[in-house]
């Protein structure tokens, strides 16, 4: 089992749609849970980090945190093209003051078609 | 990329040969991190330092890594008798001591031919 885990993809939405990207993670350890959007060619850019359970809304962006079941979603309203990219989920098992190394799932590739 | 440049941008090497990715990064950061993101993978953990010493280098994949920060500030990630399974895109990430979220470099894309 992988430690983190994203379906791959690719992911079409129609633009204005919502976007629902969802991520699981094995280590009941894990206290801190980020998503980066990559565009291609670029590197990864942090668009959203949640550390408690609930919702953490942020513009279009809503994260979704349910520790009990060990998953994270991204959720992305008002769907454009520009959010066409690969989005990638990474957990932390450190505090804020630790070794704060992430761990990487292989991100799902989204696309909103016009 | 979050005040860090990384040199080269690009760096094409044969097989066997040594190279050197460099990460310089603004003051006010308090540790560095550096990645790898192979093709279609995520980026992967390879060390982190913090200050001029490296906290914990266990992502380095073998001891032909080896990467230093002799001043707190700039790094350098050395790779020795390249392979091409080296090929990658290396980033980089400093944290700074404002906040705790970690923000990438533009990356040295490493190609072993």
């Amino acid at each position: 089992q992988k430690e983190v885990e994203q379906n791959s993809g690719p992911l079409s939405v129609p633009e204005g749609a919502i976007a629902s990207l969802n991520c699981t993670y094995s280590d009941r350890g894990s206290q801190s849970f980020f998503w980066y959007r990559q565009y291609s060619g670029k590197s990864p850019e942090l668009i959203m980090f949640i550390y408690s359970n609930g919702d953490k809304e942020d513009g279009r962006f809503t994260a979704q945190l349910n520790k009990a079941s060990q998953y994270v979603s991204l959720l992305i309203r008002d769907s454009q093209p520009s959010d066409s990219a690969t989005y990638l989920c990474a957990v932390n098992r450190g505090t804020n003051f630790g070794n704060e190394k992430l761990t990487f799932g292989t991100g799902t590739r989204l696309t909103i078609i016009p | 990329g979050a005040g860090v440049s990384q040199t080269p941008s690009n760096k094409v090497t044969e097989k066997g040969k040594y190279v050197e990715l460099r990460c310089d990064p603004i003051s006010g950061h308090t540790a560095l991190y550096w990645y790898r993101q192979s093709l279609g993978q995520g980026p992967e953990f390879l060390i982190y330092f913090q200050g001029t010493g490296a906290a914990d280098d266990s992502g380095l994949p073998n001891d032909r890594f080896f990467a230093v920060r002799p001043e707190g500030s700039v790094s350098t990630l050395k790779i020795q008798r390249t392979e091409r399974g080296d090929s990658a895109v290396y980033l980089c990430t400093p944290r700074y001591s404002s906040g705790t979220e970690q923000f990438f470099g533009p990356g040295t894309r490493l190609t072993v031919l």
